[in-house]
């Protein structure tokens, strides 16, 4: 699976707009990328994933470059329940894979009041 | 109702001894794991199970040891506890295939003193 890099840390506004980056430049056809999020003292949760096309949810926007070698997870409109810690995972997504998530640092968002 | 359940959410317990922890999915999902997240709050696989099979053993010290009773299921027993065996546990379910979105529960905080 390929390595991804995401900044340690970042600070938004309640209401505003987050934007979380993540590189990924060693990305391969197969692999999509994966987004978790893990609050304080809670397990990790899963937002959004992709291949290559842009996708929305409930939850968040994934906007993935042309050349796929990098990310952004988009929360519209941040609340301070989103801040946690945020992971982005390359992996591919087929039946002969194991499932298994290979998380990196993250990055803490802090979202503030 | 939970979707990935594990017992018990705390546990202490003294060096040497020898403990469970059990965790149930209920979510139809074919494959179960669990990972370990350490002091740093590095998240990292330890086991996988499909259908009851092992398929992922992350080097881990044999004084783990899971059992998977039937794909719902899939517990933790732990050997003559250590110091650095303190961490929290985290149970995850996915169905293998298709997405790969995998459901974690909430966690076991183990403490060995």
């Amino acid at each position: 699976d390929a390595k991804t890099t995401q900044p340690p840390s970042m600070d938004c506004a309640e209401g505003r707009a987050a934007n979380l980056p993540c590189n990924h430049s060693t990305i391969s056809g197969n692999e999509y990328v994966y987004w978790y999020r893990q609050i304080h003292s809670q397990g990790p949760q899963y937002i959004i994933h992709g291949l290559k096309n842009n996708e929305t949810n409930e939850m968040a926007s994934l906007i993935i470059t042309e050349d796929r070698k990098s990310s952004t997870l988009i929360l519209p409109h941040a609340t301070l329940r989103d801040t946690a810690v945020y992971y982005c995972i390359v992996r591919v997504a087929s039946s002969s894979n194991t499932g298994k998530l290979i998380f990196g640092q993250g990055t803490t968002l802090q979202v503030k009041p | 109702d939970t979707a990935v359940s594990q017992t018990p959410k705390y546990l202490v317990t003294q060096m040497g001894n020898d403990k469970s922890i059990k965790c149930e999915q209920n979510l139809g999902h074919d494959t179960m794991y669990w990972y370990k997240q350490d002091s740093k709050k590095f998240l990292k696989i330890m086991f996988s199970y499909n259908n009851k099979e092992l398929i992922i053993n992350e080097t881990v010290p044999n004084r783990f040891s899971p059992k998977s009773p039937d794909k719902a299921h899939l517990n933790l027993h732990i050997n003559s506890l250590e110091l650095g065996d303190s961490a929290v546990y985290f149970c995850a379910s996915s169905q293998v295939g298709g997405r790969l979105e995998a459901f974690f529960g909430q966690g076991t905080r183990l403490t060995v003193v």
